[in-house]
């Protein structure tokens, strides 16, 4: 089992549209939680960190389930510049390392 | 954006050849790390570093090597490249007075042939 699985996708969805994307990770020990952003060809950015009560930034909301070990994101109003890939990741609990999921794609149609 | 840069950016090679990638930062963030990205397996980490002369492995070392001299450079190298090393390949950055957050590079395109 992967220590952090996601829905590859593609999720291809029409402006203004509302997507969520899922996460389940394996180490209960887990202590951080994010999401990044990573467009074609190039390097992963973050989004917004996870936190246990849920957090929310503009459009985006995201939340975590401790006891399913279990992480969203919710993206309200899509636009066109959502496009891309959104990387689940996880610190396990060992120094500072995070581990990464493989990614859910995104394409936002006009 | 962080202040982070690889060189080079991108590269061709033939196998068995030594190649080194650097990783530079303006932050002054203690911890760094190299990761590979290949097609279905995500980001693997091969190698970071918590400190000057402090390197230790990821889950993808072998055929790697790594130094850090000095806080801001982070070199990697491929002792004798082979065709599974093409990859694309990101350094990152994190300050262990923050979070657990990384900040990338923006990635080096190696290819070997």
């Amino acid at each position: 089992r992967k220590e952090v699985e996601q829905d590859p996708g593609p999720f291809n969805v029409p402006e203004g549209a509302t997507v969520a994307f899922n996460c389940t990770y394996s180490n209960s020990a887990s202590q951080s939680f994010f999401w990044y952003r990573q467009d074609c060809r190039k390097e992963p950015k973050l989004l917004m960190s996870v936190y246990s009560s849920g957090n929310e930034d503009g459009r985006f909301t995201a939340q975590l389930n401790r006891a399913s070990q279990y992480i969203s994101l919710l993206i309200r109003d899509s636009k066109l510049s959502d496009s891309a890939t959104y990387l689940c990741v996880v610190n396990p609990g060992s120094a500072r390392q995070l581990t990464f999921g493989s990614g859910t794609q995104l394409t936002v149609l006009p | 954006d962080a202040g982070i840069t690889q060189s080079p950016r991108h590269k061709v090679t033939e196998t068995g050849t030594p190649v080194t990638l650097r990783c530079h930062q303006t932050e002054n963030h203690r911890y760094m790390y190299w990761y590979r990205q290949d097609p279905g397996h995500g980001l693997r980490l091969i190698h970071y570093s918590y400190g000057v002369k402090d390197t230790d492995k990821g889950e993808v070392s072998d055929g790697y090597s790594v130094s850090r001299s000095k806080t801001e450079d982070f070199l990697l190298t491929l002792e004798s490249a082979t065709s599974s090393q093409t990859s694309v390949y990101f350094c990152a950055i994190s300050n262990p007075e923050g979070g657990n957050e990384q900040f990338f590079g923006p990635g080096t395109r190696l290819t070997v042939l």
